[in-house]
């Protein structure tokens, strides 16, 4: 079974800054199926990056997403007061296995 | 626009069964595999099941199987979970999510990432 391991678990930083978001898998990925989500408090998850890299439909050229095998990113470029949030990765390919999540938190 | 609505939650005792359901609308639901996923409160997401297009293929976290049933009904686009012999700790917010680019081979589904979630509803097993 995959595991995926988010870093770090809570990421403090300013509206306007650059975030890096670490995801770490067990074993190499299958055909980088490796997905992001960002969860706001009281929403259902939405898709913000799938196959390591593709934004999602609608979703600002200020996320994106990089890596292959193990070690996959997300980066926001300049911090919105909205992306305050928490992020998990989420592998899908022979198992549905998603991370422990990051928090991003106003400093 | 593509709308997932979940229902059906609500509070049960250790041992019970509840059934939950999404009704979707605004795409061909009878295209898309479909899964359902939960989260604990205060805790990160957790995979529950998924079902193929036409319903020939589920397949289940191991937390779930052999109590947990997916189905769906592809005439009245709705997608289901029946969840038996409830415990403690399937205490969650439960979501359906629509499968986007995914194939159901014989041993699993595979490739096909959640591009639509439902709203999720709150199942509360206690005593």
């Amino acid at each position: 079974e995959i595991v995926l391991t988010q870093s770090p678990g809570t990421l403090s930083l300013s509206p306007g800054e650059r975030a890096t978001l670490s995801c770490r898998a067990s074993q190499s990925l299958s055909s980088n199926y490796l997905a992001w989500f960002q969860q706001r408090p009281g929403q259902a998850p939405r898709v913000l990056i799938f196959g390591a890299s593709t934004r999602a439909p609608g979703i600002p050229d200020r996320f994106s997403g990089s890596g292959s095998g193990t070690d996959f990113t997300l980066t926001i470029s300049r911090l919105e007061p909205e992306d305050f949030a928490v992020y998990y990765c989420q592998h899908y390919g022979s198992s549905y296995t998603f991370g422990q999540g990051t928090k991003l938190e106003i400093k | 626009q593509v709308q997932l609505v979940d229902s059906g939650g609500g509070m049960v005792q250790p041992g019970r069964s509840l059934r939950l359901s999404c009704a979707a609308s605004g795409f061909a639901f009878s295209l898309y595999a479909m899964h359902w996923v939960r989260q604990a409160p205060g805790r990160g997401l957790e995979w529950v099941a998924v079902i193929s297009f036409d319903g020939s293929k589920r397949y289940y976290a191991d937390s779930v199987r052999g109590r947990f049933i997916i189905s769906r009904d592809n005439s009245k686009n709705t997608l289901s979970l029946q969840m038996n012999s409830l415990r403690d700790e399937d205490t969650a917010v439960y979501y359906c999510a629509r499968d986007l680019l995914g194939y159901c081979g014989d041993t699993s589904c595979y490739g096909g990432y959640f591009d639509y979630w439902g709203q999720g509803t709150l199942v509360t097993v206690s005593s």
